[in-house]
């Protein structure tokens, strides 16, 4: 089956740099990525999608790298805000989406004043 | 304000006794779902829906139960709550077909006592 995993489950930058959160993925057949940000005692809220026949979209402030040879998912965060602190879930979907999204195990973003 | 209601937002129950979480979204989106979002194991798929008398199970469909009788409604429910079913509960919708991503309501916090 799909596994989706992430290099880290917490990230901690300094205000003012630049986020980078990576995501893994195993199944080559998956076509549609998305990024969620999930702050406390919220539900996941989406940032930015691609689907798998792009390499990079941006948007604002934030960029999606895709990697399909390595299965390789990455979202940057311009300039991190206070407000960007949360936890960022890769998902993906495959196939037309019937099954609905994996998620991956989120990373925490914790930025430092 | 388009969006995903759930309700209700805490509950603590006992075991056995039979329990409604309601999801309803004013997006007129066709597919709709509930994940569980549980410490280590990240949101995990429990039924979908793709339309009105549609549903399917997802990945932990066990000890839950679903209907889709109106377009707008997909109520969760748990007909004898256990323990190992005290969660983090999601609803989810999004309009049909590829790379529509999921909108998410804030989530329903259950402890089953």
């Amino acid at each position: 089956g799909e596994s989706v995993g992430l290099h880290l489950p917490t990230l901690s930058v300094q205000e003012g740099d630049n986020s980078i959160i990576n995501c893994a993925y195993s199944n080559s057949a998956s076509d549609y990525f998305i990024w969620y940000k999930q702050e406390s005692g919220k539900g996941p809220q989406f940032i930015i999608d691609i689907r798998s026949n792009m390499d990079k979209r941006q948007g604002q402030r934030v960029t999606v790298l895709l990697n399909k040879t390595v299965k390789h998912l990455s979202l940057q965060i311009a300039a991190t805000q206070p407000g960007d602190s949360a936890v960022y879930f890769c998902a993906l979907m495959t196939g037309g989406g019937a099954d609905g999204l994996t998620f991956g195990k989120g990373t925490h973003l914790i930025i430092q004043p | 304000e388009a969006q995903v209601t759930q309700n209700p937002r805490y509950l603590i129950t006992v075991t056995g006794k039979k329990l409604t979480v309601t999801c309803s979204q004013n997006m007129n989106h066709e597919y709709m779902s509930w994940y569980r979002q549980d410490p280590g194991l990240g949101l995990r798929q429990i039924y979908y829906s793709m339309n009105v008398e549609v549903t399917d199970k997802g990945d932990v469909p066990e000890g839950y139960k679903v209907s889709r009788k109106e377009k707008r409604n997909f109520p969760l429910i748990l007909e004898s709550p256990s323990p190992n079913q005290t969660s983090l509960y999601f609803c989810a919708s999004s309009l049909w077909g590829e790379d529509q991503p999921q909108h998410f309501g804030d989530g329903t916090r259950l402890s089953i006592l």
